[in-house]
């Protein structure tokens, strides 16, 4: 079936540094893939999507390019602030599937100011 | 708009008891979806309503759990006998046409 892998469970940084959180997919065709930011007590809020290779979906600093050829959407953000502390999840909806968001296990951003 | 809308924010039940969750969706969106979300099984798909038809309930356990659309205001997610592995915190989800879904801030259930 559908998976999608987080491999950093934990990431911790200062303000002002370079956020790469990785997130690699499973899934045949080409699936929608997505960005989630949850804080604390909160379901989680949806930041951006893309839905074909070499689409790069962005918010709030945030930026991701899908890769069909490394099944990759890779979070990124050049410079974090300590706002920016929460739990991000990768996700995706299958093309042939609905749309049921299939989710990552999380990564928790900490940032220090 | 309010958003997502669910009650309780939490509820705590005995075991054998029943629970009865609610969400009430933002106005106007066609698609109402439930997950389940746990530290160790993390953000799971329940099932989903289009228009308030059921569309795909495959995450949803066989036994016990039922969810309904009754009216395109809100939609119920029913849990019978609760067990203490049913603990979790239960999110519910609208969308204007799919891709996009907002969440409420979720329910959270505790079984003793």
């Amino acid at each position: 079936g559908d998976s999608v892998t987080q491999t950093e469970g934990q990431v911790a940084l200062s303000e002002e540094d370079f956020l790469t959180i990785h997130c690699n997919y499973s899934a045949s065709g080409y699936p929608a893939l997505f960005w989630y930011v949850q804080y604390p007590g909160e379901g989680p809020q949806f930041l951006f999507r893309a839905s074909r290779d070499k689409e790069k979906g962005s918010s709030r600093g945030f930026e991701a390019t899908y890769d069909k050829g490394t099944t990759s959407f890779h979070l990124r953000k050049a410079s974090v602030q300590e706002s920016d502390s929460a739990v991000y999840y990768c996700a995706l909806v299958s093309s042939n599937m609905g749309y049921k968001l299939t989710f990552g296990t999380g990564t928790s951003l900490l940032v220090d100011p | 708009n309010a958003g997502v809308i669910q009650t309780p924010r939490h509820k705590v039940t005995g075991k054998g008891q029943e629970a009865t969750l609610w969400c009430e969706p933002i106005s106007g969106h066609s698609a109402v979806f439930w997950y389940r979300q746990t530290i160790v099984q993390g953000l799971e798909f329940l099932t989903y309503f289009r228009n308030q038809a059921p569309i795909d309930d495959s995450g949803m356990p066989k036994e016990r759990f039922s969810a309904q659309m009754p009216n395109q205001s809100h939609s119920t997610l029913k849990i019978q006998s609760t067990q203490p592995q049913d603990s979790a915190v239960y999110l519910c989800a609208s969308s204007l046409e799919g891709y996009e879904q907002y969440f409420g801030p979720g329910t959270r259930l505790t079984v003793l």
